[in-house]
């Protein structure tokens, strides 16, 4: 059964420190999302790649937070440097381009910044 | 810009009863998807359902159904013959055909079901 995979599953850090979050999107996928998740501001969306292109980043905090595809079996969001309010749960999600396609969530990367 | 609510953050329901889940939102597009996903406290998103607006037969997966109210913006969900495996964060969501938005989710905030016994 073909799964997304992040890494690592928890990550606690101290403020200041890099951050690098990994995905695996299930092969074949050719969009990539990344969510992020508060209990305050529910799921939002930080960016999302098709065919490994960037194609809205606009939820991302750009002075600290990048995301990037390096090939189409590794997504990568990185925070550089990490804040307190970074505390989230931070998910990975690939889907095919067809609209009902629905997209695959990964178990998530629960990030806590001391 | 879409946007999708939830209106109830808290929902419970006994064993083996039926519970209704709501969920409006908000487009001026005529054609999109809707979906439940379902949340258990291993934090894994699951897919439970999926609606194409232009389809008027709501959708249903074994105990799950929707009903899509599309003039009304409105699709809610139905769990029949609750289950205590079925305690979880339901989301809402909404997808854009639209390939300006390129196909993102935005998703509603949420309601949390308790099953009792």
């Amino acid at each position: 059964d073909a799964r997304v995979t992040q890494t690592p599953r928890h990550k606690v850090t101290e403020m200041g420190q890099e951050v690098t979050m990994r995905c695996q999107p299930i092969l074949g996928h050719n969009t990539v999302f990344w969510y992020r998740q508060t209990m305050m501001q529910g799921l939002e969306l930080l960016a999302y790649f098709r065919n490994r292109a960037p194609l809205d980043d606009s939820g991302m905090p750009k002075d600290r937070f990048s995301a990037e595809m390096p090939d189409a079996t590794l997504a990568t969001l990185k925070i550089q440097p990490s804040e307190p309010r970074d505390s989230a749960v931070y998910f990975c999600a690939s889907g095919l381009q067809n609209y009902n396609s629905p997209l695959h969530f990964g178990n998530g990367t629960r990030l806590t910044v001391t | 810009a879409q946007t999708v609510t939830q209106s109830q953050p808290e929902m419970s329901v006994q064993e083996a009863e039926t519970v209704t889940l709501s969920c409006t939102y908000d487009t001026s597009e005529s054609d999109y998807y809707l979906f439940w996903y379902k949340q258990p406290p291993s934090r894994q998103m699951i897919l439970v359902i999926r609606q194409e607006a232009y389809k008027q037969q709501n959708a249903t997966e074994n105990r799950f159904s929707v009903n899509f109210q599309k003039a009304a913006k409105s699709f809610s969900l139905k769990i029949s013959d609750s289950q205590l495996g079925d305690a979880a964060m339901y989301f809402c969501a909404y997808r854009s055909v639209n390939t300006g938005t390129a196909s993102k989710l935005t998703f509603g905030t949420g309601t949390r079901l308790q099953v009792t016994l």
